[in-house]
């Protein structure tokens, strides 16, 4: 089973330029999730999508960042424009449904240095 | 207060000890609980989850106290490859999840 596919890999940008990251979720999976690891840190919840619509963007700064998953399986993470504070890991995550004891399933992450 | 709580470590013991993980979470109504793996810049990955009765896995058994929002992981007969950073889990009702900042583990030979 293929698992969780994210792209770029690393990416380095200067502060104020925008970035945008790719997310493939594990085939049949209806919820996607955006995490952003800062090091040293645990992953922090940033978007929740169940198919195409959002479920929990509470913790996401919306002045900067967006994220779209508009046919339900894709998905991109926009920052517009980055801060230096944005420099993080940034996980996508897949589970089957959005059950209690539901396993989410990570990508690799994306590894984004703002400078 | 942080949502979840854990002591960063590190925790440096030798092969075949038994080490064990604390965790506390902030919110009583929280509905599940997990434990995940991450090694040196790679994704986190599922290790167990923990339910109310307690549950063993091999070498590795989690505990959940309601009462005192209080998970705790045991690792017995400790590997060198158990070195990584373990994660504390916890979804609330909304399916929010709160992650750790994760306990640090070395595994010395």
């Amino acid at each position: 089973e293929a698992g969780v596919a994210q792209s770029p890999r690393y990416k380095i940008i200067e502060k104020r330029q925008s970035v945008a990251f790719w997310c493939n979720p594990i085939s049949g999976h209806a919820t996607l999730y955006w995490y952003q690891q800062i090091l040293g840190q645990g992953p922090k919840l940033l978007i929740q999508f169940q198919n195409n619509g959002v479920v929990d963007d509470s913790q996401l700064p919306k002045d900067r960042f967006s994220a779209e998953r508009l046919k339900g399986v894709d998905s991109t993470l926009k920052i517009q424009p980055a801060k230096l504070e944005d420099s993080a890991v940034y996980l996508c995550a897949s589970s089957l449904a959005a059950y209690t004891t539901d396993t989410q399933y990570f990508g690799p992450g994306t590894r984004l240095t703002v400078l | 207060r942080k949502e979840v709580e854990q002591d960063p470590g590190p925790f440096n013991v030798p092969e075949g000890a038994t080490v064990a993980f604390n965790c506390t979470y902030s919110n009583s109504a929280s509905q599940s609980f997990f434990w995940y793996r991450q090694d040196c810049r790679k994704e986190p990955k599922l290790l167990m989850s923990v339910y109310s009765s307690g549950n063993e896995d091999g070498r590795f058994t989690a505990q959940l106290n309601r009462a005192s929002q209080y998970i705790s992981l045991l690792i017995r007969d400790s590997k060198l490859s158990d070195s990584a950073t373990y994660l504390c889990v916890v979804r609330w009702t909304g399916n929010q999840f709160y992650f750790g900042t994760g306990t640090s583990l070395t595994v010395i030979p």
